[in-house]
């Protein structure tokens, strides 16, 4: 079966320092990767997806960044947290090629930036 | 472009009654259509799907969700609340290319005793 592992659970990084979230999956190949972030009262925002290695696409212009490094890593990163970075981060997996499929969330991340 | 609109931020219900959660989508294509749960610092967890097959669609924990084309609706409903129905529901359509799930705002499901 497939599991999505998603880490730190909880992180509180002062104004300024870097960040890196790191999501791996497990028991499939080639997934379709997202990255969410879901701030009180605004739903999941989408960040990031990527449909193969080294392949990013950004919804959202911000002080994030993605990688792809792996087929079944993703992880995403800041040189220079601001305020505004603060908020719950989750990681998804799709299998490709359907677009009728869902997606499979991690545990989520809880980032506090101070 | 594909999105969802999803009314009322907060509903509250009794145990025992009629839930329902409203969702109404807006697509230039038949949509796919998703309902998720979150409990409280968890992911979300897939309730149930549309993509087209019936109409009327069975999740799980007793939750049901019918398409309605004309309304261009998808609400969520369960007939009878139990206190851990207490969540967050999301509803979430397909994105333009395909590739991603846009997600409403969310509705605030409190289920009092």
């Amino acid at each position: 079966s497939q599991t999505i592992h998603q880490w730190p659970a909880t992180l509180v990084q002062p104004v300024g320092s870097p960040l890196s979230l790191e999501c791996t999956v497990e028991g499939t190949s080639n997934p379709n990767l997202y990255w969410y972030r879901q701030a009180a009262g605004r739903g999941l925002q989408l960040l990031f997806y990527s449909v193969g290695i080294g392949q990013i696409s950004s919804e959202v212009p911000q002080n994030l960044s993605a990688s792809r490094p792996q087929d079944r890593q993703f992880i995403l990163s800041s040189k220079k947290l601001l305020l505004s970075d603060s908020g719950f981060y989750l990681c998804a997996w799709r299998r490709p090629g359907s677009e009728n499929t869902e997606a499979f969330f991690g545990q989520g991340t809880r980032l506090t930036v101070v | 472009a594909q999105s969802v609109t999803q009314l009322g931020s907060h509903v509250s219900v009794s145990e025992g009654a009629l839930v329902l959660l409203r969702c109404n989508y807006s697509s230039s294509v038949p949509p796919y259509l998703f309902w998720y749960v979150q409990y409280p610092n968890q992911g979300l967890q897939l309730l149930l799907k549309y993509t087209s097959a019936a109409t009327l669609v069975k999740g799980i924990n007793g939750f049901e969700a019918e398409f309605k084309k004309s309304e261009t609706s998808f609400h969520l409903t369960k007939p009878s609340a139990h206190m851990s129905d207490a969540a967050e529901y999301f509803c979430a359509v397909n994105s333009n290319s395909g590739y991603a799930l846009n997600f409403g705002k969310g509705t605030s499901l409190l289920v009092t005793p």
